[in-house]
């Protein structure tokens, strides 16, 4: 059974630092891409950021480029979202997601979908 | 980016009726299209992924359709635990985009 299990959130001042962890269980960790997506109160889902199973690749949503680092210890299972200069507009559930889909024969472009998420972890921002 | 607009907003039905959500996409995504639904409080559940692929353990009632810019999502005979927000995602480039979310509400 596929289990994704978020940690690290907490209440935090404008201009703080949070890690968040995810711990996955039930598949082979190092064959997927891992996502981070959030919900902010009354708006709709956000993705923020991914990485691929060898963590050789990153991309990061506009809004929280330069302030968040994603990381991966595929030893542990473990998808990291390291943030930073928090604002008030972090304020979200983030939650963890495995990405399942297709790629391209030459690996030019990949395609992906959420198939399983974790329980989400708070993550408030205010002073 | 690719926007992504879902409508209606929110929607009324009772329990056996036929419900359809519609995505549209401000720029062809192919078939990348997944659709999930969300209760208070718990996480996002993939349905639809492939614009009309059911995943594993979702209910028949629940299908998609689709290509490029226009998508739909249709449930039908609703049941109680039908009544959640759903929300469509593209899957065709980074940054991936969901739409607003459309709200099904127990009239």
């Amino acid at each position: 059974e596929v289990q994704l299990v978020e940690s690290g959130g907490n209440l935090v001042q404008p201009g703080g630092s949070l890690r968040l962890s995810c711990v996955a269980s039930g598949f082979t960790f190092v064959n997927y891409p891992m996502y981070w997506v959030r919900r902010a109160p009354g708006k709709g889902l956000e993705w923020v950021s991914v990485i691929s199973g060898s963590g050789g690749t990153i991309f990061y949503a506009e809004s929280v480029k330069g302030r968040f680092t994603i990381s991966r210890d595929n030893s542990r299972n473990t998808v990291y979202l390291q943030m930073y200069s928090l604002k008030v507009e972090d304020t979200a559930k983030y939650y963890c997601a495995k990405g399942e889909g297709w790629c391209e024969s030459d690996s030019s472009a990949c395609y992906r979908h959420f198939d399983y998420w974790g329980q989400g972890a708070q993550v408030t921002v205010s002073s | 980016d690719i926007q992504m607009t879902q409508s209606p907003s929110s929607v009324s039905a009772s329990v056996g009726d036929r419900v359809t959500i519609t995505c549209r996409a401000s720029q062809s995504v192919s078939s990348w299209l997944a659709w999930y639904q969300q209760q208070p409080g718990t996480a996002p559940r993939l349905l639809i992924y492939a614009a009309s692929s059911l995943q594993n353990g979702v209910p028949s009632r629940f299908s998609g359709s689709g290509s490029g810019t226009e998508f739909t999502l249709t449930i039908n005979s609703l049941q109680p635990e039908d009544f959640a927000t759903y929300f469509c995602q593209q899957a065709k480039s980074y940054p991936y985009t969901f739409g607003q979310g459309t709200k099904l509400e127990l009239k």
